[in-house]
């Protein structure tokens, strides 16, 4: 099935660990995000990529960095978590007319 | 730089009432709009997107939203809800022609529904 995959589904994390949130899509999309989603703030951008081998900084990127290696996979990693990382977190992809597409989300907890 | 506003964090809506969730966005130019509906611990399912053209647009599960450039509002509506509306609805908008900078979306209208 067509689709975006994301890994773990959840995760409990302590502080000071390094963690990378795996996505992956299927569907051959140029364009890949990274968000995170808190109670009473939507969905923020964390990271983006419009093409394998290119990254940018969307509105919350400090403490996150990421990786496009190739076109399917977009891994988000945290080089040292901190409890104010606790949310839940959604990987999409977009298709040339700009309609995006999510993936299930991992929810990130950090102690 | 682009922002959404949601005005209602909670709305309570009787079961077979009628439903408005409102959304207006601050953009320089028409942006592309997007509604999304997240169940709780789900993931987001888009219900409709305008991107040009008829201003009334018809999504799934029997929910329209209407476009008013005048008002730079993009308002979503159902005539009769469904217990199983029940969700977080976000509206979120996108330079118009694409752009790969993501979505920006609205906080969120968490819909209650009474039996």
């Amino acid at each position: 099935i067509a689709g975006i995959t994301q890994a773990p589904t959840s995760q409990i994390l302590a502080a000071g660990r390094r963690m990378t949130l795996r996505c992956t899509q299927d569907m051959r999309h140029n364009a890949m995000y990274w968000y995170r989603q808190d109670l009473g703030l939507g969905l923020r951008l964390i990271h983006y990529s419009n093409t394998a081998g290119t990254t940018g900084k969307g509105e919350v990127p400090d403490g996150y960095s990421v990786s496009r290696a190739n076109t399917d996979d977009f891994p988000l990693t945290l080089a040292s978590a901190v409890p104010s990382q606790t949310s839940v977190y959604f990987c999409a992809s977009s298709d040339l007319s700009g309609l995006q597409f999510f993936g299930p989300g991992t929810r990130l907890t950090v102690l | 730089a682009q922002s959404v506003t949601q005005p209602d964090i909670h709305i309570t809506v009787s079961e077979g009432a009628s439903l408005e969730l409102r959304c207006n966005y601050s953009y320089g130019a028409t942006p592309y709009l997007f509604w999304y509906v997240q169940s709780p611990g789900q993931g987001l399912q888009l219900l409709l997107k305008y991107f040009s053209g008829d201003t009334l647009v018809q999504g799934i599960k029997g929910f329209e939203a209407e476009f008013k450039r005048s008002q730079s509002s993009f308002n979503l509506r159902k005539p009769s809800v469904h217990w199983s509306d029940a969700a977080e609805y976000f509206c979120a908008v996108l330079p118009a022609g694409g752009g790969a900078d993501g979505l920006t979306f609205g906080k969120g209208t968490h819909l209650i529904i009474q039996p």
